[in-house]
């Protein structure tokens, strides 16, 4: 069973701060990996895909990914209260043309 | 920026009826997919559609289940016998290409079985 683990949180960062998110997964295979933000009652809307060992940054995001370690995780930096969401992993299933979704990490922005 | 669409956005339906979730993918998209969220649960793949067959489906997807493009625009869920455990959020999404390209996704229907 492919599995994506990630840590349900609450994480509860104030203003200004870096969040720190992080995701293991289970399939070796897996080449693409992408982080959704769900606000609550809402849909999965993506913020950044990596595919490459390293770091990608897009403006205050840095999706970072290790895949010996199969470990990627997501830099949140100067946060602001509106990033105060549930922030979801998705890896893909190995080529198999589904995405795979951790339980998602629940991120609390405070003044 | 183009989106995708998705009706109706809450569906309540009696147990045992049929229900039909509709999606408009994003137009340039060649890949579409389903998938379901449980009320305070994980997002889980339902099935991926590419050139009008089923590319891959999960075990949730069973003969209770189809989806079909009835037109060059529209994407639909078929939910044939409705059972009170089907009632979650399902969204529909779409890709350029396969898994190793962004999955965008619509609004989500809100399906409610009594």
């Amino acid at each position: 069973q492919k599995e994506v683990e990630q840590n349900s949180g609450p994480l509860s960062v104030p203003e200004g701060a870096i969040a720190s998110l992080n995701c293991t997964y289970s399939d070796r295979v897996s080449q693409s990996f992408f982080w959704y933000r769900q606000y609550s009652g809402k849909s999965p809307e993506l913020i950044m895909s990596i595919y490459s060992n390293g770091d990608k940054e897009d403006g205050r995001f840095t999706a970072q990914l290790n895949k010996a370690s199969q470990y990627v995780s997501l830099l949140i930096r100067d946060s602001q209260p509106s990033d105060s969401a549930t922030y979801l992993c998705a890896v893909d299933s190995g080529g198999y043309n589904k995405l795979i979704f951790g339980a998602g990490t629940r991120l609390a922005v405070h003044p | 920026e183009p989106e995708v669409t998705q009706t109706p956005s809450h569906q309540v339906t009696q147990m045992g009826q049929e229900v039909i979730l509709r999606c408009v993918p994003i137009s340039n998209h060649l890949y579409f997919y389903w998938y379901r969220q449980i009320l305070g649960q994980k997002v889980e793949f339902l099935v991926s559609f590419y050139n009008n067959e089923i590319s891959e489906k999960s075990e949730i997807f069973d003969d209770q289940f189809s989806v079909e493009r009835p037109d060059g625009s529209n994407f639909t869920l078929k939910i044939r016998s409705t059972k009170l455990e089907d009632s979650a959020m399902y969204f529909c999404a779409s890709s350029e290409q396969r898994g190793d390209q962004p999955q965008h996704f619509g609004d989500g229907t809100r399906l409610s079985i009594l």
